[in-house]
């Protein structure tokens, strides 16, 4: 069964440090997502990427992250300056028209 | 600003009963709504969907039910299995699974006893 793929698993990072979290969606899949999830409570969208640029992003999403789809098969995300506030699991997700998104197993980021 | 709400943070069963999650919305543009599960350490799986045309959606021990006018859905999973114990997320979405985002409730935490 096809799938997304996260990498690292875990990621600990110093607090101002770059991080980019990577995903390889499905590969039939034309829209792309990010979502994160805070210990203990829900699962957040961040945001939506579709023919190689943003199609929705939410209030978290400022100018401290950044995607891209560099080479027509990962999708990343980029942190550029972590806050202790950022830990969180994060979740890429892909879909095809129609259907519901298929998630990664997520990233786990800890800024200490 | 919860517009999808799960009341019930956790939920205990006997193996065999049913089990029923409960989520309320408040946004009137979603229609199309969906139910996933997710174990620790894993991603969110989708597990079944309705759209606002249906009030019923049945895929095996899986039932969703739909009251538009309520703006309320269930989830029935009938006989309940130690194997479904896990968190339980209703998300909505204005289009029926395109590009638009997913807005999850915060989950209920089924425990399927033996």
């Amino acid at each position: 069964e096809p799938e997304v793929t996260q990498t690292p698993s875990h990621q600990v990072t110093q607090m101002g440090q770059e991080v980019i979290l990577r995903c390889v969606p499905i590969s039939n899949h034309l829209y792309f997502y990010w979502y994160r999830q805070i210990l203990g409570q829900k699962v957040e969208f961040l945001v939506s990427f579709y023919n190689n640029e943003i199609s929705e992003k939410s209030e978290i999403f400022d100018d401290q992250f950044s995607v891209e789809r560099p080479d027509g098969s990962n999708f990343t995300l980029k942190i550029r300056s972590t806050k202790l506030e950022d830990s969180a699991m994060y979740f890429c997700a892909s879909s095809a028209q129609a259907y519901g998104y298929t998630f990664g197993s997520g990233t786990r980021l800890t800024v200490v | 600003d919860q517009q999808v709400k799960q009341n019930s943070p956790s939920l205990s069963v006997q193996e065999g009963r049913i089990s029923i999650l409960n989520c309320d919305y408040t946004n009137s543009m979603f229609d199309y709504f969906l139910w996933y599960k997710k174990y620790p350490a894993e991603g969110p799986t989708f597990l079944i969907s309705i759209s606002s045309i249906k009030d019923k959606n049945e895929d095996g021990r899986f039932t969703v039910f739909l009251n538009k006018s309520a703006k309320h859905l269930s989830l029935h999973i009938v006989p309940s299995q130690p194997g479904d114990s896990a968190v339980y997320f209703c998300a909505a979405s204005p289009i029926q699974g395109g590009s638009e985002k997913l807005v999850f409730g915060k989950g209920t935490k089924l425990t399927v006893n033996p």
